[in-house]
């Protein structure tokens, strides 16, 4: 099946600090590959996004680039705002021929940026 | 603007109980979803309808259903609810049938089963 995995958190780091969050994947076919942002008590939006392998999503100076080789989607952001705080969901979407499946997610990173 | 919108927000309700969340959508998107979100899983898929009279089971259907009657709304009831379906839960909807559509996310419903 299909899997996400994620580093958990909490992740502190300083405002303007430089920001990884590593996602790797599992999946049958060939997925397409999501980050959301869930801020706190919000539903979640979608940050970026990636369909096909070296593509690079990038979104309010984030970016992610869909690495075939080693199952990754890693978020990356050079220089983090307080703004940024918030939980972060890698996820993919693997289309089974029904139609368009429901996402499979990591289990969220808590950022905490201090000023 | 065309949205999504979830009701109630929050809701307590008893073990063994009947529980309806509703979710409608104003883009007239063809696919809608339901997800749990617990603490240490992340999302978790309910449910998915790709169209009227149509609908799925997901990961974690057991003690669920939905029924898609008009491709606005997709509620979803808790024939009897349990302690263990305590969650916040939440309402997405995406336009087309590939995979990278975009979902997009109702502001969800917290439920607290006593």
């Amino acid at each position: 099946g299909n899997s996400v995995t994620q580093m958990e958190g909490p992740v502190t780091l300083s405002e303007e600090a430089f920001l990884t969050i590593n996602c790797t994947y599992t999946a049958t076919g060939y997925p397409s590959l999501f980050w959301y942002v869930q801020y706190p008590g919000e539903g979640l939006q979608l940050l970026l996004k990636a369909t096909k392998a070296d593509d690079k999503g990038s979104n309010k100076g984030f970016e992610a680039t869909y690495r075939k080789e080693t199952t990754s989607f890693h978020l990356e952001k050079g220089s983090v705002q307080v703004s940024d705080s918030a939980v972060y969901f890698c996820a993919l979407s693997a289309y089974s021929g029904g139609g368009a499946d429901g996402l499979t997610f990591g289990k969220g990173t808590h950022l905490i940026i201090q000023p | 603007d065309a949205e999504i919108t979830q009701s109630p927000r929050h809701k307590i309700t008893e073990t063994g109980r009947q529980v309806t969340l509703a979710c409608h959508q104003t883009w007239n998107h063809n696919n809608m979803f339901w997800y749990r979100q617990d603490l240490g899983h992340g999302l978790r898929l309910i449910h998915y309808s790709y169209g009227v009279q149509d609908t799925n089971k997901g990961e974690v259907s057991d003690g669920y259903s939905v029924s898609r009657s008009n491709t606005e709304d997709l509620p979803l009831t808790l024939e009897s609810a349990a302690s263990s379906q305590t969650s916040v839960y939440f309402c997405a909807s995406s336009a087309g049938s590939g995979r990278a559509d975009t979902q997009y996310f109702g502001p969800g419903t917290r439920l607290t089963v006593l």
